[in-house]
């Protein structure tokens, strides 16, 4: 059974950083491309980040290019998130999502780990 | 940037057909997704590549993409198919993934 477990989520100041993990199982992580997307209170789905399988090439949404870097360890099954000088509009619920293959969108969520900044 | 339109809610009754639109700018020529997110649970995928199901989704889901709007259809529509809905490509021209903005599927 494939699970997606994040971690990581908390209350962070104006400015602050977060480091943000999702421990994968059920599935060969290697193989697969992987992204974040996050769900601000109330509101819709917004693409974060993404990152190849080996770890080589990675994407991000405008809103968080150069505050934000994506990662993964393949040897652990885990793919992280470090969010450096976070603003009140990076409040939301980051879910680590698994990438099918070929553009076909994901197959798999986690529950999401929620992340507060409070200015 | 590339940019995906959804009505924000569309209302249908008990075993009608409730069809939820995406636009975007010449949206037929890529792959759109759907997804299915019920409140307090993370997205489920409901189609991919326009118009396939992934295993457990019924099929009275179904989806078409041509032109400038791609559709997903829900025949039969139940109560438990209350949720918002939302549409995503990849958008190669600035190698970012897209979400709509969502749609809110109320079943009266």
């Amino acid at each position: 059974e494939v699970q997606l477990v994040e971690s990581g989520g908390g209350l962070v100041q104006t400015g602050g950083s977060l480091r943000l993990s999702c421990a994968a199982s059920g599935f060969t992580f290697s193989s697969y491309a992987m992204s974040w997307v996050r769900q601000a209170p109330g509101k819709g789905l917004e693409w974060v980040s993404a990152l190849s399988t080996s770890g080589g090439t990675t994407y991000y949404a405008d809103s968080v290019k150069g505050r934000f870097t994506i990662s993964r360890d393949n040897s652990k099954n885990t793919l992280h998130l470090q969010m450096n000088s976070l603003r009140a509009e990076d409040t939301a619920l980051y879910y680590c999502a698994k990438d099918q293959g070929n553009d076909s969108g994901f197959d798999y969520w986690g529950q999401g780990t929620l992340v507060t900044v409070s200015s | 940037s590339y940019v995906l339109t959804q009505p924000p809610s569309v209302s249908v009754a008990p075993g009608k057909t409730a069809r939820i639109t995406c636009g975007g700018n010449d949206i037929g020529s890529k792959s759109v997704h759907w997804y299915q997110q019920k409140p307090g649970q993370a997205p489920v995928l409901v189609i991919y590549y326009d118009a396939d199901r992934p295993s457990g989704i019924p099929e009275r889901f179904s989806g078409s993409n041509s032109g400038n709007t791609a559709t997903l259809s829900i025949s039969r529509v139940e109560a438990g198919d209350e949720a918002d809905y939302y549409c995503q490509v990849w958008d190669s021209s600035s190698d970012q993934w897209v979400f709509g903005g969502g749609t809110k599927l109320t079943v009266l």
